[in-house]
């Protein structure tokens, strides 16, 4: 069965700081890869997702991330980060078993904005 | 807004009883998720139905039920509720293959 790690848990960073947010998975096959944030109170929103082609892709708001294959990993980044950025981030992956169409999330990482 | 809706957005009730969760796809999505989300166990995936069919099964407890219907809307039945059950339920819905899940508002449920 996949899983999906991201080892940071919380970040606290000032506003104009860059943010790499990581996420590894395990599974040897297809994978799609997927970020969603999600703000307090609210549900989970799509940041940027990675199916096929360029590994760099970039999503809503600033944010990309790098697929790397050989390392099974699918980091987030975002150059200068803002206030509002504060959420909560899910890195999930859908594998390809044949089984369904399931998403399997990490543990999310609570990122907090200081002005 | 990602066009999926879900009722209630809040319910309490006590232990041993039952609710009814319901969600509505986007328009023109046939595949229903649903996902439970609890501060120890995080965001799991319960099941998946594709066009009425179940398709997937995640970490679903037996007191757990769902369903798809005709009109593509879904609804998650949780019975013998216990203490442990307090969570937010998320629907999210896509086309249909390995593609992009769109998720609904969710449901807070506590089980008081």
């Amino acid at each position: 069965a996949q899983s999906v790690s991201q080892h940071n848990h919380h970040v606290i960073l000032s506003e104009a700081a860059s943010l790499e947010l990581g996420c590894n998975y395990s599974y040897g096959g297809t994978v799609n890869l997927f970020w969603y944030v999600q703000y307090p109170g609210q549900h989970l929103q799509l940041l940027l997702k990675y199916f096929s082609g360029d590994p760099l892709v970039k999503g809503i708001k600033g944010f990309e991330a790098e697929f790397i294959k050989s390392k099974f990993s699918f980091n987030l980044r975002k150059p200068s980060v803002q206030w509002s950025d504060t959420a909560e981030y899910f890195c999930a992956v859908n594998a390809f078993t044949g089984g369904g169409n399931k998403l399997t999330f990490g543990t999310g990482t609570q990122l907090k904005v200081e002005l | 807004d990602s066009g999926v809706t879900q009722t209630p957005k809040h319910l309490i009730t006590a232990t041993g009883q039952r609710v009814t969760l319901r969600c509505s796809p986007r328009s023109g999505d046939l595949s229903v998720y649903w996902y439970q989300q609890s501060l120890d166990q995080g965001l799991q995936f319960l099941i998946q139905y594709y066009n009425g069919e179940e398709r997937a099964k995640g970490n679903i407890l037996e007191r757990f039920s769902a369903q798809q219907f005709p009109d593509l809307h879904s609804e998650l039945n949780l019975s013998s509720l216990e203490l442990g059950d307090s969570a937010l339920y998320f629907c999210a819905s896509s086309v249909g293959g390995p593609d992009t899940q769109y998720f609904g508002p969710g449901t807070r449920l506590t089980v008081l």
